[in-house]
């Protein structure tokens, strides 16, 4: 059966430092999203990203992040000077016109 | 702006027995969709059940089901025959016309041998 994969599983960065999360979703959906949990508390709405661009994004997503499909198979999440308060679970998630989304087992990313 | 509310941070229950988490949610919209996903400790959200808005028939899947209840918006979720590996957490969703998920803050099951 085909899932969402991310990489890397958990990432440790120093604050300031860029990262990127990456994610395949699964082939044939169409719409991505990238959501985080904060440890401890409820997952939040980054970002969804439908024909190419950004769909809708929440007031988390500030300047300081982007996303890109650069090849048409991964989906990416950049960070690019992270903060103390970054640290948490990223979560992927892909939905074709069902409108059930599939989630990624997430990469939990450290900032020290 | 739609929320998702879920009022019992942790429920046990003893295994074979049968458990029911709540749920509401607020909306103007008459068309949704609503989910409950579980994350067990390793973190991975797993999608368990998802309910139209427009059907009135309950969804089933397999020991789980909803009691969905539009007019008073409630989505419950029944677990039957409880096992080990159903504790987790467990997260409430409502999908909204921008196609994003409104979570609630989570049930932390606790099945007892």
């Amino acid at each position: 059966e085909p899932e969402v994969t991310q990489t890397p599983s958990h990432q440790v960065t120093q604050m300031g430092q860029e990262v990127i999360l990456r994610c395949v979703p699964i082939s044939n959906h169409l719409y991505f999203y990238w959501y985080r949990q904060i440890l401890g508390q409820k997952v939040e709405f980054l970002v969804s990203f439908y024909n190419n661009e950004i769909s809708e994004k929440s007031e988390i997503f500030d300047d300081q992040f982007s996303v890109e499909r650069p090849d048409g198979s991964n989906f990416t999440l950049k960070i690019r000077s992270t903060k103390l308060e970054d640290s948490a679970m990223y979560f992927c998630a892909s939905m074709p016109r069902t409108y059930e989304q599939y989630f990624g087992p997430g990469t939990r990313l450290t900032v020290t | 702006a739609q929320t998702v509310t879920q009022s019992q941070p942790e429920m046990s229950v003893q295994e074979a027995e049968t458990v029911t988490l709540s749920c509401t949610y607020d909306t103007s919209e008459s068309d949704y969709y609503l989910f409950w996903y579980k994350q067990p400790p390793s973190r991975q959200m797993i999608l368990v059940i998802r309910q139209e808005a427009y059907k009135q028939q309950n969804a089933t899947e397999n020991r789980f089901s909803v009691n969905f209840q539009k007019a008073a918006k409630s989505f419950s979720l029944k677990i039957s025959d409880s096992q080990l590996g159903d504790a987790a957490m467990y997260f409430c969703a409502y999908l909204d016309s921008n196609y994003q998920l409104i979570w609630g803050a989570g049930t932390k099951l606790i099945i007892k041998p």
